[in-house]
């Protein structure tokens, strides 16, 4: 089966800089990958998903970037700012449904 | 309505009593899933809801929880005498169309069982 992990428990970056969030899969054959964002006593919040046939996907101040060879996965936010303190999952699968990270709690340091 | 909504918000109860925790997904979405998040923890599947299909409970921990889901839109997710390991939020998501589809999520419900 799938199993989706995050690198690093908790991220502290600076206001203003750029933040990396990293994320790893298992299973290749999964096809769509979500990002939420969680923050303190509410439930998850969609902020960008990607399909297996794109690299790279940009929103607002978001970019989520998808290597299938390692299958690895990643959401950069730029000019992080104090409402970006949060709780990010990644979560990825196909047809049988999404497998959820654990998370990575991003700390905005002024 | 507009996103998924849940209630109630907040749930104190004592250890051995029933509780409902109920789910109101988005409006035209056919699938409903719930989740179990402990504190620092990431989502615990619990059950999933599919249109008119038989449920998937695979993710249920024990039989003291049940999950109905009324006329394919609200559902309710029952834990029966509750023990203080089932304190957690427990989160609802909707989508469109289940499998890989985006699941947008409802505020939770806080449960503390005393």
């Amino acid at each position: 089966g799938e199993s989706v992990g995050l690198h690093l428990p908790t991220l502290s970056v600076q206001e203003g800089d750029n933040s990396i969030i990293n994320c790893a899969y298992s299973n290749s054959a999964s096809d769509y990958f979500i990002w939420y964002k969680q923050e303190s006593g509410k439930g998850p919040q969609f902020i960008i998903d990607i399909r297996s046939n794109m690299d790279k996907r940009q929103g607002q101040r978001v970019t989520v970037l998808l290597n299938k060879t390692v299958k690895h996965l990643s959401l950069q936010i730029a000019a992080t700012q104090p409402g970006d303190s949060a709780v990010y999952f990644c979560a990825g699968g196909g047809a049988d449904g999404l497998t959820f990270g654990k998370g990575t709690h991003l700390i905005i340091q002024p | 309505g507009a996103g998924v909504s849940q209630s109630p918000s907040n749930k104190v109860t004592e250890k051995g009593k029933d509780v409902e925790l109920r789910c109101d997904p988005i409006s035209g979405h056919t699938a409903l899933y719930w989740y179990r998040q402990s504190l620092g923890q990431g989502l615990e599947f619990l059950i999933y809801f599919q249109g008119n299909s038989a449920p998937d409970k695979s993710g249920l921990p024990s039989d003291r929880f049940s999950a109905e889901r009324t006329g394919g839109s609200v559902s309710t997710l029952t834990i029966q005498r509750t023990q203080q390991e089932d304190s957690a939020v427990y989160l609802c998501a909707s989508s469109s169309m289940g499998g890989s589809e985006t699941q947008y999520f409802g505020p939770g419900t806080r449960l503390l069982v005393l």
